[in-house]
Protein backbone atom coordinates (compact mmCIF):
# COMPACT_ATOMS: atom_id res chain seq x y z
CA UNK A 1 0.00 0.00 0.00
CA UNK A 2 1.21 3.26 -0.77
CA UNK A 3 1.17 5.75 2.11
CA UNK A 4 0.83 9.56 1.62
CA UNK A 5 2.30 11.98 4.18
CA UNK A 6 1.12 15.47 3.70
CA UNK A 7 2.77 18.49 5.33
CA UNK A 8 2.26 20.66 7.70
CA UNK A 9 -0.50 19.69 9.14
CA UNK A 10 -1.89 23.47 9.54
CA UNK A 11 -1.00 26.26 7.65
CA UNK A 12 -1.65 29.46 9.00
CA UNK A 13 -1.51 32.63 6.47
CA UNK A 14 -3.25 35.68 5.71
CA UNK A 15 -5.06 35.84 2.27
CA UNK A 16 -3.31 37.14 -0.16
CA UNK A 17 -0.04 35.23 0.52
CA UNK A 18 1.05 32.30 -1.13
CA UNK A 19 0.20 28.76 0.12
CA UNK A 20 2.54 25.68 -0.44
CA UNK A 21 1.46 22.18 0.21
CA UNK A 22 4.01 19.10 0.27
CA UNK A 23 2.82 15.30 -0.04
CA UNK A 24 5.02 12.51 -0.19
CA UNK A 25 4.55 9.35 -1.38
CA UNK A 26 5.92 5.95 -0.29
CA UNK A 27 6.95 4.68 -3.05
CA UNK A 28 6.77 5.99 -6.42
CA UNK A 29 3.62 6.89 -8.03
CA UNK A 30 4.81 8.50 -11.22
CA UNK A 31 2.62 11.61 -11.63
CA UNK A 32 -0.77 9.88 -10.80
CA UNK A 33 -1.42 12.23 -7.74
CA UNK A 34 -5.00 14.30 -7.27
CA UNK A 35 -5.36 17.03 -4.89
CA UNK A 36 -8.80 17.72 -3.54
CA UNK A 37 -9.94 20.68 -1.46
CA UNK A 38 -12.69 19.80 1.58
CA UNK A 39 -14.25 23.08 3.29
CA UNK A 40 -16.78 21.93 6.13
CA UNK A 41 -19.94 20.41 5.43
CA UNK A 42 -19.22 20.00 1.85
CA UNK A 43 -17.92 17.31 -0.09
CA UNK A 44 -14.37 17.56 -1.54
CA UNK A 45 -13.47 19.06 -4.76
CA UNK A 46 -11.20 18.07 -7.30
CA UNK A 47 -8.75 20.24 -8.09
CA UNK A 48 -5.94 19.29 -10.08
CA UNK A 49 -5.14 15.24 -11.45
CA UNK A 50 -2.56 13.89 -12.93
CA UNK A 51 0.22 16.30 -10.59
CA UNK A 52 -0.41 19.27 -12.22
CA UNK A 53 -3.78 19.52 -14.61
CA UNK A 54 -6.26 21.65 -13.10
CA UNK A 55 -9.93 20.10 -13.02
CA UNK A 56 -12.70 21.76 -15.14
CA UNK A 57 -13.55 25.67 -13.38
CA UNK A 58 -10.62 25.49 -11.25
CA UNK A 59 -9.14 28.81 -10.80
CA UNK A 60 -5.29 29.68 -12.29
CA UNK A 61 -4.34 30.30 -8.43
CA UNK A 62 -3.98 27.12 -7.81
CA UNK A 63 -1.32 25.03 -8.97
CA UNK A 64 0.43 21.44 -8.83
CA UNK A 65 3.77 19.68 -9.60
CA UNK A 66 5.99 17.21 -8.89
CA UNK A 67 6.55 13.27 -10.12
CA UNK A 68 7.84 10.15 -8.44
CA UNK A 69 7.66 10.65 -4.63
CA UNK A 70 7.42 14.62 -4.11
CA UNK A 71 4.15 16.71 -5.13
CA UNK A 72 3.38 20.25 -4.20
CA UNK A 73 -0.12 22.37 -4.46
CA UNK A 74 0.69 26.06 -4.76
CA UNK A 75 -2.08 28.34 -4.09
CA UNK A 76 -0.60 31.81 -5.77
CA UNK A 77 -2.36 34.05 -3.77
CA UNK A 78 -4.92 32.95 -0.84
CA UNK A 79 -8.53 34.19 -1.22
CA UNK A 80 -11.02 33.84 1.36
CA UNK A 81 -12.55 31.19 -0.28
CA UNK A 82 -9.52 28.72 0.11
CA UNK A 83 -9.19 28.51 3.44
CA UNK A 84 -10.35 24.69 3.79
CA UNK A 85 -8.19 21.32 4.20
CA UNK A 86 -6.25 20.10 0.91
CA UNK A 87 -5.86 16.21 0.68
CA UNK A 88 -3.71 14.47 -2.08
CA UNK A 89 -4.71 11.15 -3.41
CA UNK A 90 -2.76 8.70 -5.48
CA UNK A 91 -4.01 5.92 -8.08
CA UNK A 92 -0.71 4.78 -8.88
CA UNK A 93 -0.76 1.47 -6.69
CA UNK A 94 -3.95 0.24 -6.10
CA UNK A 95 -6.37 -1.45 -5.00
CA UNK A 96 -6.61 0.41 -2.27
CA UNK A 97 -6.11 4.14 -3.88
CA UNK A 98 -5.13 6.19 -1.02
CA UNK A 99 -5.60 9.90 0.68
CA UNK A 100 -2.80 12.01 2.52
CA UNK A 101 -4.01 12.32 6.02
CA UNK A 102 -4.57 16.07 4.76
CA UNK A 103 -3.49 19.81 5.53
CA UNK A 104 -5.67 22.31 6.82
CA UNK A 105 -5.05 25.77 5.55
CA UNK A 106 -6.41 28.11 8.43
CA UNK A 107 -6.50 32.18 8.62
CA UNK A 108 -3.54 33.31 10.41
CA UNK B 1 -26.55 18.60 -14.75
CA UNK B 2 -24.38 15.62 -12.57
CA UNK B 3 -26.37 15.06 -9.39
CA UNK B 4 -25.28 11.76 -7.26
CA UNK B 5 -27.81 11.32 -4.54
CA UNK B 6 -26.97 9.39 -1.52
CA UNK B 7 -29.18 7.56 1.09
CA UNK B 8 -29.54 4.82 3.35
CA UNK B 9 -27.39 5.87 6.09
CA UNK B 10 -28.44 5.92 10.19
CA UNK B 11 -27.71 4.33 13.54
CA UNK B 12 -27.26 0.60 13.83
CA UNK B 13 -26.03 -1.48 16.14
CA UNK B 14 -22.53 -3.59 16.57
CA UNK B 15 -22.60 -6.57 13.98
CA UNK B 16 -25.59 -4.93 12.06
CA UNK B 17 -26.43 -3.93 8.44
CA UNK B 18 -27.00 -1.28 6.43
CA UNK B 19 -27.52 -0.55 2.56
CA UNK B 20 -26.46 2.62 1.14
CA UNK B 21 -27.66 3.83 -2.12
CA UNK B 22 -26.48 6.12 -4.23
CA UNK B 23 -29.09 7.07 -7.25
CA UNK B 24 -27.11 9.12 -9.82
CA UNK B 25 -28.41 11.14 -13.14
CA UNK B 26 -27.06 13.74 -15.89
CA UNK B 27 -24.62 11.20 -17.21
CA UNK B 28 -24.49 7.61 -18.71
CA UNK B 29 -24.15 6.21 -15.74
CA UNK B 30 -23.13 2.81 -17.44
CA UNK B 31 -20.62 4.33 -18.67
CA UNK B 32 -18.62 5.22 -15.75
CA UNK B 33 -17.26 3.12 -12.72
CA UNK B 34 -18.43 4.69 -9.40
CA UNK B 35 -16.78 4.76 -5.98
CA UNK B 36 -17.65 4.87 -2.33
CA UNK B 37 -15.46 7.03 -0.01
CA UNK B 38 -15.76 7.79 3.82
CA UNK B 39 -14.58 10.37 5.84
CA UNK B 40 -15.19 9.13 9.88
CA UNK B 41 -16.43 12.19 12.56
CA UNK B 42 -13.32 14.42 12.26
CA UNK B 43 -10.90 12.52 10.33
CA UNK B 44 -9.51 12.45 6.43
CA UNK B 45 -10.75 10.57 3.66
CA UNK B 46 -10.74 7.34 3.24
CA UNK B 47 -11.69 5.50 -0.37
CA UNK B 48 -14.00 2.25 0.37
CA UNK B 49 -14.93 0.16 -2.33
CA UNK B 50 -14.69 0.68 -6.44
CA UNK B 51 -17.03 -0.93 -9.15
CA UNK B 52 -16.82 -0.93 -12.85
CA UNK B 53 -19.42 0.53 -15.27
CA UNK B 54 -20.83 -3.04 -16.26
CA UNK B 55 -20.18 -4.03 -12.58
CA UNK B 56 -17.44 -6.65 -13.50
CA UNK B 57 -15.05 -5.76 -11.87
CA UNK B 58 -15.01 -4.95 -8.21
CA UNK B 59 -12.50 -3.46 -5.25
CA UNK B 60 -12.39 -3.35 -1.61
CA UNK B 61 -10.13 -1.47 1.11
CA UNK B 62 -9.32 -4.60 3.26
CA UNK B 63 -10.59 -3.51 6.19
CA UNK B 64 -14.24 -3.75 4.39
CA UNK B 65 -13.59 -6.95 2.43
CA UNK B 66 -15.85 -10.35 3.96
CA UNK B 67 -18.17 -7.74 4.82
CA UNK B 68 -18.91 -4.72 2.32
CA UNK B 69 -20.65 -5.50 -1.12
CA UNK B 70 -20.65 -2.72 -3.68
CA UNK B 71 -22.81 -3.37 -6.60
CA UNK B 72 -24.88 -1.99 -9.74
CA UNK B 73 -27.96 -1.26 -10.92
CA UNK B 74 -27.38 0.31 -14.54
CA UNK B 75 -31.23 0.40 -15.16
CA UNK B 76 -32.24 2.12 -12.38
CA UNK B 77 -28.81 4.40 -12.35
CA UNK B 78 -28.04 3.30 -8.79
CA UNK B 79 -24.96 2.42 -6.97
CA UNK B 80 -25.14 0.71 -3.78
CA UNK B 81 -23.10 -0.56 -0.86
CA UNK B 82 -24.24 -3.37 1.01
CA UNK B 83 -22.39 -3.07 4.84
CA UNK B 84 -22.72 -6.27 7.03
CA UNK B 85 -20.94 -7.24 10.24
CA UNK B 86 -20.42 -3.03 11.11
CA UNK B 87 -17.99 -2.22 13.33
CA UNK B 88 -17.46 0.82 15.71
CA UNK B 89 -15.12 2.03 13.11
CA UNK B 90 -17.24 2.48 10.29
CA UNK B 91 -19.11 5.02 11.79
CA UNK B 92 -18.56 7.62 9.29
CA UNK B 93 -20.32 9.97 5.68
CA UNK B 94 -20.44 7.72 3.07
CA UNK B 95 -20.02 9.59 -0.17
CA UNK B 96 -20.54 8.18 -3.72
CA UNK B 97 -18.32 9.52 -6.37
CA UNK B 98 -18.24 9.31 -10.39
CA UNK B 99 -15.39 7.33 -11.86
CA UNK B 100 -12.99 5.14 -10.73
CA UNK B 101 -10.60 8.18 -9.71
CA UNK B 102 -9.98 11.48 -10.20
CA UNK B 103 -13.34 11.80 -8.78
CA UNK B 104 -15.28 15.08 -10.68
CA UNK B 105 -18.75 14.88 -9.17
CA UNK B 106 -19.38 13.53 -5.39
CA UNK B 107 -22.75 12.97 -3.85
CA UNK B 108 -23.20 14.86 -0.45
CA UNK B 109 -23.05 11.79 1.65
CA UNK B 110 -25.15 9.39 4.24
CA UNK B 111 -24.15 8.63 7.88
CA UNK B 112 -23.53 5.66 9.46
CA UNK B 113 -23.13 5.49 12.78
CA UNK B 114 -22.89 2.22 14.49
CA UNK B 115 -23.14 1.81 18.07
CA UNK B 116 -24.95 0.44 20.83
Amino acid sequence: ETVLTQSPATLSLSPGERATLSCRASQSVSNYLAWFQQKPGQAPRLLIYDASNRATGIPARFSGSGSGTDFTLTISSLEPEDFAFYYCQQRSDWPPLTFGGGTKVEIK
Amino acid sequence: EVQLLESGGGLVQPGGSLRLSCAASGFTFSSYAMTWVRQAPGKGLEWVSGISGSGSNRYYVDSVKGRFTISRDNSKNTLYLQTNSLKDEDTALYYCAKGIDNWDYWGQGTLVTVSS
